[in-house]
This record gives structure tokens, sequence and C-alpha cells, in this order.
């Protein structure tokens, strides 16, 4: 079974300042790993993953995310946050096996940058 | 690249109607589709994943007959929901797995259905 965790519903940061958006994940074996945002009334925009490789994946707009696998986590960064980033942001895993197909999404976290 | 479109952006009928969504990758072939549905303030639920040219396979708790997936090209796929009822109103989403990057879904805008 795959599982993924966003332990915070709503993140507020100060425009200008880094911000982070967490992600955990549990899967049996290997993990394919997605960050995903949200605009209202609008579909999902793909920002980055992690299939392998380096464990620092860098995506769209100044977005990058860590893998981290002893702590089974994948959390979202950007070093200076700006307002536009405001908006829901989902974290997604697959296992990575033959024929799974299936994304699992997190809860979504609402991310809010304050002027 | 990696452009998916679905229409209508919204919709709203009567119950008892039936409601046909389409999803279309523009720029690229689509193996897989996969229809989500959303509802307020909560995550993306997988209701099918669709193959072109074969049935539909359905989550648990998800009515075939009632929600019908047609993938008839590896552009296009559909989604019918017949006899719809006020609790099917929702926001459905769609994505499409590209054949040659097997790991990333892409996703349409949304259609956002009201049953009145």
């Amino acid at each position: 079974a795959q599982s993924v965790a966003q332990p915070e519903d709503q993140v507020n940061v100060a425009e200008g300042n880094p911000l982070t958006v967490k992600c955990t994940y549990s899967v049996s074996g290997n993990p394919y790993l997605f960050w995903y945002v949200q605009y209202p009334n609008r579909g999902l925009q793909f920002l980055l993953k992690y299939i392998t490789g380096d464990n620092l994946v860098k995506g769209s707009y100044g977005f990058e995310a860590e893998f981290n696998k002893s702590q089974t986590s994948f959390h979202l960064k950007k070093p200076s946050a700006l307002v536009s980033d405001s908006a829901l942001y989902f974290c997604a895993v697959r296992e990575a096996n033959f024929g799974n197909e299936k994304l699992t999404f997190g809860t979504g976290t609402r991310l809010t940058i304050i002027p | 690249g990696a452009v998916v479109s679905q229409h209508p952006s919204r919709v709203i009928c009567k119950s008892g109607t039936s409601v046909k969504i389409e999803c279309r990758s523009l720029d690229f072939q689509a193996t897989t589709m996969f229809w989500y549905r959303q509802f307020p303030k909560k995550s993306l639920m997988l209701m099918a994943t669709s193959n072109e040219g074969s049935k539909a396979t359905y989550e648990q708790g998800v009515e075939k007959d009632k929600f019908l997936i047609n993938h008839a090209s590896l552009t296009l796929s559909t989604l019918t929901v017949t006899s719809a009822h006020p609790e099917d109103s929702s926001f459905y989403i769609c994505s499409a797995r590209r054949l040659a990057v097997t790991d990333t879904q892409y996703f349409g805008p949304g259609t956002r259905l009201t049953v009145l």
C-alpha cells in the first residue's frame, strides 16, 4: 500500500522568506514522488518529481524538494517566497512497480504568502 | 508541451440527465488517462484508469455504470455521468500519462459539474 501525509493544512509565510511545505510518504518498495500546485478552480500543475538519482530535485518556478529516504520525506522548498506562490500544494507518491499506475495524493497544504 | 484540456470547464444540468466530459492531450499521445474527483477542500480521489482501446479500470466504490469512460484514441478520453444527481456535483479532473514519459501525469484544468 502507498500513502502520503501532508501534516499542515495551512502554511503562512512572509514574502521574501524561505518556505517549506512538508510531505512524508509510505510505500513498500521504492517511491516515485511528485509535487503539484493547484490554483483556484483549476487543475493541477506539475512542479517537480523524484524518480532516482540526486536527492535534491529542482523544479518549476524556483521550487525544489529533497528526497530523504531515512525520514521518508519529500519536503517542498523555495528560498524566497512570492505572493504569486499562494496556492494549494499536493504531494503524491507512486510505488515504483511495473504496472502500478496509481498516484496517491496527500490532503493538500494551502500556502499563503503574506505581502 | 504536455498540455491537457478538458471540455466543458463548467456545466450545470438537471437531475436525471447525462453529462459528457472530454479530456484531450493536445500535444502528446497518452497511453493512459486517469479520472479524478475532487470534493471542496479535499484531495483528489482516483475514480478510474483509462487505457486506449480497452475497458477502464474502476476504483473500489466507483459505479462503472454511472461513470462511463471511453478512451477511443491516444488523445481523447471521455467521462459520462449518467442519470446525474445532486450528489454527483463535484470538480472532475483528468490526467494523461505521456507515451514517452511514463512516470509523470499531466492534469487538465478540471470540470465543475453542478447538478440541480
